[in-house]
Order: structure tokens, then C-alpha cells, then sequence
């Protein structure tokens, strides 16, 4: 079974560009979290899906993050225009939905390493 | 509101030795609680999870932790570190209603281990 793949990696960008960054979870997971880890501190959590629906984006910065995960299935996180303190690692993470706590019992992508120059 | 502190940025210990990762957390309710790991280039892990029942939780790699209620503890140990136990170790509380999954996450305890 595939685990979560993110891509890109690694990625460089000038302030103001846009970027995005793509999630494909564990298939047959409907949970799907997005993370991000800034430089020299605790990973924090942005949002989750459940299939194509927002449960949760109460951690999104600003409204420069857009999230979305069409159909259910892989998510995007486009961030337009990015800025210097955009910079980090992006975590992605699924589980299965279901009552009570599965949806604790979340796989990690590698991660993509956003730099913004 | 709800919090993880790892006190320890770094740890070294040698291989073969003990280890004892710290966590605390500040939560109002019966917290869930979990250990992550990540290694180099790779996603986090989970290590070992406590829900509820026995405060003792065992988990993969030979990890074990242990839920201390009053000292609002879920400190990670491991009897004998090996080479490749070293990684950063994560902490982390579930917040929100049960089926939401939403993750509280510490700082990071960076293991070294010395030949």
C-alpha cells in the first residue's frame, strides 16, 4: 500500500509568486490534514478535509492559502502571493473517517520544503 | 487552551544507554496523546498512541510511555537506544471532538546517538 506522497519536495519561490503544493493521501482515507512547520518551531495544523468537505481550516494564516481537494481525493495548497514568513515544511496527513478515534490515527508525508526568497 | 511543551531541545546518549523523551501537555479534558518520529528525508511516525485504560502504553521499535494524570505528563523511554533510534521525537495531543483528528504538536526532541 502507497503511503502519503506530497510533491513538490522542494520548493523555491520569490516573494509574490504563487505556488502549490499537492497532497495524494492513503487511498480510502477521507481524512485529510495539512500541517506546517515553521523554522525553529512546533508543527502546526491548518486545516482538514473530510472527502471534499472543509471540517476544519480554523489554523489557515490568512487568506493567502487556498485548499482545496476536488473530487475527494488528492488536495492542493496553493499559496498566492507567498511571503518570506511562508517559508517552512508542509506536512500532509490522512486516516480514515469513522466515529470515535480513528481519525487520530494519522501517516505523514515527507513533507514539502517551501522556501521563499 | 490546549498545549505540548518537550523540554528538551536536544538529547545525547549512547548507544546502548536509557532514554527518556519529556512531555507535558495542558489540556482540560482526558487527553489523547502520541509520539511521532521522524527520521531524515521521511514523514512523521507514529510511534505508540494512548486513548484511555493501562497508562503504560507500549509501541513499535521497542518505545514504551507512560500517562501521568496528576503530573500532566506522556513521557516516551526506551530501555537500550540503538544507532538508529536517531531522529526527532514529537509529542502530540488530539484537540477538537473525537472525530476531527486534529493534531497539538510539541517543538521536537532532536535524539543523538553516540557510537
Amino acid at each position: 500500500e502507497a503511503g502519503v506522497t506530497q510533491f513538490p519536495s522542494h520548493s523555491v519561490i520569490e516573494k509574490g509568486q504563487t505556488v502549490t503544493l499537492r497532497c495524494d493521501p492513503i487511498s480510502g482515507h477521507d481524512n485529510l490534514y495539512w500541517y506546517r512547520r515553521v523554522m525553529g518551531k512546533e508543527i502546526k495544523f491548518l486545516l482538514h478535509f473530510v472527502k471534499e468537505s472543509k471540517q476544519d481550516e480554523s489554523g489557515m494564516p490568512n487568506n493567502r492559502f487556498l485548499a482545496e481537494r476536488t473530487g475527494g481525493t488528492y488536495s492542493t495548497l496553493k499559496v498566492q502571493p507567498a511571503e518570506l514568513e511562508d517559508s517552512g515544511v508542509y506536512f500532509c496527513a490522512s486516516s480514515h473517517w469513522e466515529r470515535g478515534l480513528a481519525g487520530y490515527e494519522q501517516y505523514f508525508g515527507p513533507g514539502t520544503r517551501l522556501t521563499v526568497t | 487552551a490546549q498545549s505540548v511543551t518537550q523540554p528538551d531541545i536536544h538529547i545525547t546518549v549512547s548507544e546502548g544507554a536509557s532514554l527518556e523523551l519529556r512531555c507535558n501537555y495542558s489540556y482540560g479534558a482526558t487527553p489523547y496523546l502520541f509520539w511521532y518520529v521522524q527520521s531524515p528525508g521521511q514523514g512523521l511516525q507514529l510511534l505508540l498512541k494512548y486513548f484511555s485504560g493501562d497508562t503504560l502504553v507500549q509501541g513499535i521499535k521497542g518505545f514504551e510511555a507512560e500517562f501521568k494524570r496528576s503530573q500532566s505528563s506522556f513521557n516516551l523511554r526506551k530501555p537500550s537506544v540503538h544507532w538508529s533510534d536517531a531522529a526527532e521525537y514529537f509529542c502530540a495531543v488530539g484537540a477538537g471532538s473525537s472525530n476531527t483528528g486534529k493534531l497539538i504538536f510539541g517543538q521536537g526532541t532532536t535524539l543523538q546517538v553516540k557510537p
